[in-house]
C-alpha cells in the first residue's frame, strides 16, 4: 500500500475549523483516500472517504488536490468531541487498512 | 443494532494460560477482522475473515489462533503468550457489497495484559 505522511500532531480552538493535512506523493490511480479516527479509550471510527472530487458528509469534508497528492480533511467547527488521532489511509479497494501514525488533535476550549 | 461488541473488556493473563477474546456483529457484516494496538501506536491488521473463511493471515505467531464460528461471531485465542502481546485487540467488521464501499465498524477493544 502507498504511503502517507502527516503531521505528528495539531491543535485547534474549539468551534473553530480545524484542516488536516495528508500527503501521499506515490499514490495511485486506483487508491482511494480514507480517514479514520480514534477518541480516546474506543476503535477507531470511519469519517470520509474519495477517490478525486471533493467529498462532504455530515461529519467532515475532503478536500483532494487536482494531482492526488495531497488531500485535507476539514472540521467545520471543532468540538472538544472531535478530539482524536485522525488517520489517512490509502487502500485500492483490497480489505486492508493499513494505518500510518497519525495526527493526533487537541481541541483547545 | 449497528455495534460491534467485545468481550471481555480486561484480561490479564500469564504466560501459560489459555484465554479467548471474543467479537460479536449482528448487521450481517460478512468480512472480520482481528488487530493489535500497541500503546501509543496505530492498530496493526492480523487476521481477515470473508464469509466465515480466513482470507488474509498477517504472518501472526502460531500462539494466536483466530476462529469465526457463523457469521457474527470471531474468536481469538491466545495460548502461550509472552508480555509483549500486551496490548489493545480490536475487532473490526464490513459489509462485503460487490460495487460500494463498506467502512469498517470497530469495537472498543479487549486490552490484554500478559504476566
Amino acid at each position: 500500500d502507498a504511503k502517507t505522511t502527516q503531521p505528528n500532531s495539531m491543535e485547534s480552538n474549539e468551534e473553530e475549523p480545524v484542516h488536516l493535512p495528508c500527503n501521499h506523493s506515490t499514490i495511485s490511480g486506483t487508491d482511494y483516500i480514507h480517514w479514520y479516527r480514534q477518541l480516546p479509550s474506543q476503535g477507531p471510527e470511519y469519517v470520509i472517504h474519495g477517490l478525486t472530487s471533493n467529498v462532504n458528509n455530515r461529519m467532515a469534508s475532503l478536500a483532494i488536490a487536482e494531482d492526488r497528492k495531497s488531500s485535507t480533511l476539514i472540521l467545520h467547527r471543532a468540538t472538544l468531541r472531535d478530539a482524536a488521532v485522525y488517520y489517512c489511509i490509502l487502500m485500492d479497494g483490497n480489505e486492508k487498512l493499513t494505518f500510518g501514525t497519525g495526527t493526533r488533535l487537541t481541541i483547545i476550549p | 443494532d449497528t455495534e460491534v461488541t467485545q468481550t471481555p473488556k480486561h484480561l490479564v493473563m500469564g504466560m501459560t494460560n489459555k484465554k479467548s477474546l471474543k467479537c460479536e456483529q449482528h448487521m450481517g457484516h460478512r468480512a472480520m477482522y482481528w488487530y493489535k494496538q500497541k500503546a501509543k501506536k496505530p492498530p496493526e491488521l492480523m487476521f481477515v475473515y470473508s464469509y466465515e473463511k480466513l482470507s488474509i493471515n498477517e504472518s501472526v505467531p502460531s500462539r494466536f489462533s483466530p476462529e469465526c464460528p457463523n457469521s457474527s461471531l470471531l474468536n481469538l485465542h491466545l495460548h502461550a503468550l509472552q508480555p509483549e502481546d500486551s496490548a489493545l485487540y480490536l475487532c473490526a467488521s464490513r459489509r462485503l457489497d460487490r460495487g460500494t464501499y463498506n467502512e469498517q465498524f470497530f469495537g472498543p477493544g479487549t486490552r490484554l495484559t500478559v504476566l
